[in-house]
C-alpha cells in the first residue's frame, strides 16, 4: 500500500530565510504528488501537484516542489519565508484513483 | 462564488448522541469525500462517494455513516457506536474520480464530545 512520510514534525524558520519540508512516498508505480496547506482551524489549500513531465514543478504563494524518483521524495521548498507562510503543510500521494494519502503534516513557525 | 461549505463550525455533542455534520458543494462535482483530522496523525478518509445514491468505505468508517441523495450534498453522521469522536471533520470533493483530479476542501467542523 502506498504510504507518504514526513519526518519533521515542526519547523522553525526565519522570516526571509529558505525553507525545504521533506516529503517521501512508498509506492511501486508512477505517483501523483501534491502539498497541500492548512492555516489553523481551516480547511486544505492545494499548493502544488506532480502528474508526470518536468520534475521541478511551481505552485502557489512562490513555492516549488521537485520529484526526484531515485529517492521517492518530492521535497516542498521556497527561496523567501514571509511570517503569512506559518501554518501545517501536509503531502499527500495518489495512484491514480481517488484514494488521496497523506503524511501526518510538517508544522511550519516562522521567527521574526 | 464556487465553493465546499460545511456547517456548523463547531460541534458539540454529549456522548450516545447522534450528530450529522453538513457539506454542501455547488461546484457541480460528482465525487465527494470525508476525512478525520487528529493532530499528529494527517487526515483519513472515512467515507467517498463517486456519483449520487452511491458511497464506499474509506479506511475509518466504523462508527460513521452516510447519504448521498443530492449531487450536492454528502452528510456525515457520527454514530454513537464511533468511540472517540472528538475531532476534526474535512469535506472535499472533486470532478470525478477516474484518474486524478484535484479535491477541493471545505473549511472543516470541530466535533466535541463532551
Amino acid at each position: 500500500a502506498q504510504s507518504v512520510t514526513q519526518p519533521d514534525i515542526h519547523i522553525t524558520v526565519s522570516e526571509g530565510a529558505s525553507l525545504e519540508l521533506r516529503c517521501n512516498y512508498s509506492y511501486g508505480a508512477t505517483p501523483y504528488l501534491f502539498w497541500y496547506v492548512q492555516s489553523p482551524g481551516q480547511g486544505l489549500q492545494l499548493l502544488l501537484k506532480y502528474f508526470s513531465g518536468d520534475t521541478l514543478v511551481q505552485g502557489i504563494k512562490g513555492f516549488e516542489a521537485e520529484f526526484k524518483r531515485s529517492q521517492s521524495s518530492f521535497n516542498l521548498r521556497k527561496p523567501s519565508v514571509h511570517w503569512s507562510d506559518a501554518a501545517e503543510y501536509f503531502c499527500a500521494v495518489t495512484t491514480g484513483f481517488q484514494k488521496l494519502v497523506f503524511g501526518t503534516g510538517t508544522r511550519l513557525l516562522v521567527s521574526p | 462564488d464556487g465553493g465546499i461549505t460545511q456547517s456548523p463550525k463547531y460541534l458539540f455533542r454529549k456522548e450516545g448522541q447522534n450528530v450529522t455534520l453538513s457539506c454542501e458543494q455547488n461546484l457541480n462535482h460528482d465525487a465527494m469525500y470525508w476525512y478525520r483530522q487528529d493532530p499528529g496523525q494527517g487526515l483519513r478518509l472515512i467515507y467517498y462517494s463517486q456519483i449520487v445514491n452511491d458511497f464506499q468505505k474509506g479506511d475509518i468508517a466504523e462508527g460513521y455513516s452516510v447519504s448521498r441523495e443530492k449531487k450536492e450534498s454528502f452528510p456525515l453522521t457520527v454514530t454513537s457506536a464511533q468511540k472517540n469522536p472528538t475531532a476534526f471533520y474535512l469535506c472535499a470533493s472533486s470532478i470525478d474520480t477516474t484518474r486524478f483530479n484535484e479535491q477541493f476542501f471545505g473549511p472543516g467542523t470541530r466535533l466535541t464530545v463532551l
